[in-house]
């Protein structure tokens, strides 16, 4: 079982360039989300989605895009990367049995930006 | 900002002792969740408590709640080197549906 895939697993940017990372769940969860991790700090939430078609921000959205066109993935833009966005993004997804469930996560998406 | 704050924020012990950290939050909660993360890799979910709930047990695993003081404690007894990892708590808030609130973690070192 795959669970949650990130693509790609390390990635090198020079500022004010764009990327895309992919996530995928075959899970058939309805809810995704990306979060990015910083050292000493907990995993901050930037956007997810609680079902196909549908978008919306977290708490640090700015400088991020978000779409999420298949129910299986959830893709996460940088539009122009800058060095502050240097971090490890993780994608998670969860059932839509209530709210007491757990998120499932991806090993992680490092990304340095230069 | 944070909802959850952890304490302590490092942990080093020996192998076969217990294992506490905890956890308080500021708002109310539908659940309050503990995972862990091994070095570079995702986090992975290991026990959920519900608000009405007081203590719930997996295993070696052992969670508290208290809502009066929003306060949790996860307790791992007879600790392995293996949970050598960082523990996070988070919070489901009753306002905020399907979103989870992290905290900054302990980091747990068990020493062979």
């Amino acid at each position: 079982n795959a669970g949650v895939t990130q693509t790609p697993k390390f990635r090198v940017l020079k500022t004010g360039q764009s990327m895309t990372l992919l996530c995928a769940q075959d899970m058939n969860h309805e809810y995704m989300y990306w979060y990015r991790q910083d050292p000493g700090m907990g995993l901050r939430l930037i956007h997810y989605s609680v079902g196909e078609g549908t978008t919306a921000k977290g708490e640090v959205p700015d400088g991020y895009n978000v779409s999420r066109l298949k129910k299986q993935n959830f893709l996460l833009g940088l539009e122009s990367a800058a060095p502050s966005q240097t971090s490890v993004y993780f994608c998670a997804s969860r059932g839509l049995r209530g709210s007491n469930q757990p998120q499932h996560f991806g090993d992680g998406t490092r990304l340095s930006i230069l | 900002s944070q909802q959850g704050e952890e304490d302590p924020q490092a942990l080093s012990i020996q192998e076969g002792e217990n294992a506490t950290m905890n956890c308080s939050y500021k708002t109310s909660i539908n659940n309050l969740q503990w995972y862990r993360q091994n070095s570079g890799r995702g986090l992975v979910h290991l026990i959920l408590i519900r608000s009405n709930e007081r203590e719930k047990h997996s295993g070696r695993l052992r969670v508290t709640l208290d809502t009066s003081k929003k306060s949790s404690s996860l307790l791992i007894t007879a600790s392995r080197a293996a949970d050598t990892a960082s523990y996070f708590c988070a919070t489901g808030e009753e306002t905020s549906g399907s979103r989870l609130t992290f905290g900054e973690g302990t980091q747990l070192t068990v020493n062979p």
